[in-house]
């Protein structure tokens, strides 16, 4: 299983609104990330998660609150976004080469497919 | 902090023909990883190639071979014999070598060339 999956692939939602975006992975990887990918721009990295820990936090606004209850899972919670905050959301996930224990590893992210999330 | 740049937004190529996608980076670091991703209009972040920075022998997949010069921080895509499928926006990115045991910094993007291949 090399893949990253997320739901839902597209959300509509209110200011009002609480949603969650969910990211899952089975390939033992210990880094998940969450990107924020406006059109036509690079992603732009929000939280990185290692070994369930959130160790990067890019200075994102309160209104996203990420969540990571096991080394599979990632959560993003949503509460209270601006239509400014619409965009693609992208989940990703890389293995930790030095728990490899001799084995080649490799350490690139795998991408899962996206949310499209539009705020109105 | 580490940077990466991508100096041609847009560019074009002939079907069967090759192009060379420039990047270049900026770190401190002495380990780490480069990649080239594709994203074609579905939006989905696919890996083309990858290179480890401790690595002297440029990396190649099939069509794709990377020029990688560390001491100058450059990491040039070449696509040989290019394919319609091969259209797409190419990110260059930058990964810092794992903490061991430890944390994992992040994966830091440029801000892509959009590759049109033509018929």
């Amino acid at each position: 299983d090399t893949e990253v999956t997320q739901t839902p692939k597209h959300l509509v939602m209110g200011m009002t609104n609480k949603k969650s975006l969910k990211c899952e992975q089975h390939m033992g990887h210990r880094a998940m990330y969450w990107y924020k990918q406006k059109a036509k721009k690079p992603p732009e990295l929000m939280f990185v998660y290692s070994y369930e820990k959130l160790s990067i936090n890019e200075s994102v606004p309160s209104r996203f609150s990420p969540e990571c209850p096991n080394s599979s899972l990632l959560n993003l919670h949503l509460h209270a976004l601006q239509p400014e905050d619409s965009a693609l959301y992208l989940c990703a996930s890389s293995q930790d080469p030095g728990r490899s224990r001799g084995e080649k590893m490799n350490t690139e992210a795998f991408f899962g497919q996206g949310t499209r999330l539009t705020v109105v | 902090a580490q940077t990466v740049t991508q100096s041609q937004p847009e560019m074009s190529v002939q079907e069967a023909e090759t192009v060379t996608l420039s990047c270049t980076y900026d770190t401190s670091e002495n380990n780490y990883y480069l990649f080239w991703y594709k994203q074609p209009p579905s939006r989905q972040m696919i890996l083309v190639i990858r290179q480890e920075a401790y690595k002297q022998q440029n990396a190649t997949e099939n069509r794709f071979s990377v020029n990688f010069q560390k001491a100058a921080k450059s990491f040039s895509l070449k696509i040989s014999d290019s394919q319609l499928g091969d259209t797409a926006m190419y990110f260059c990115a930058f990964m810092k070598h794992w903490v061991p045991g430890g944390s994992q910094g992040n994966l830091i993007f440029g801000k892509g060339t959009k590759l049109s291949v033509k018929p």
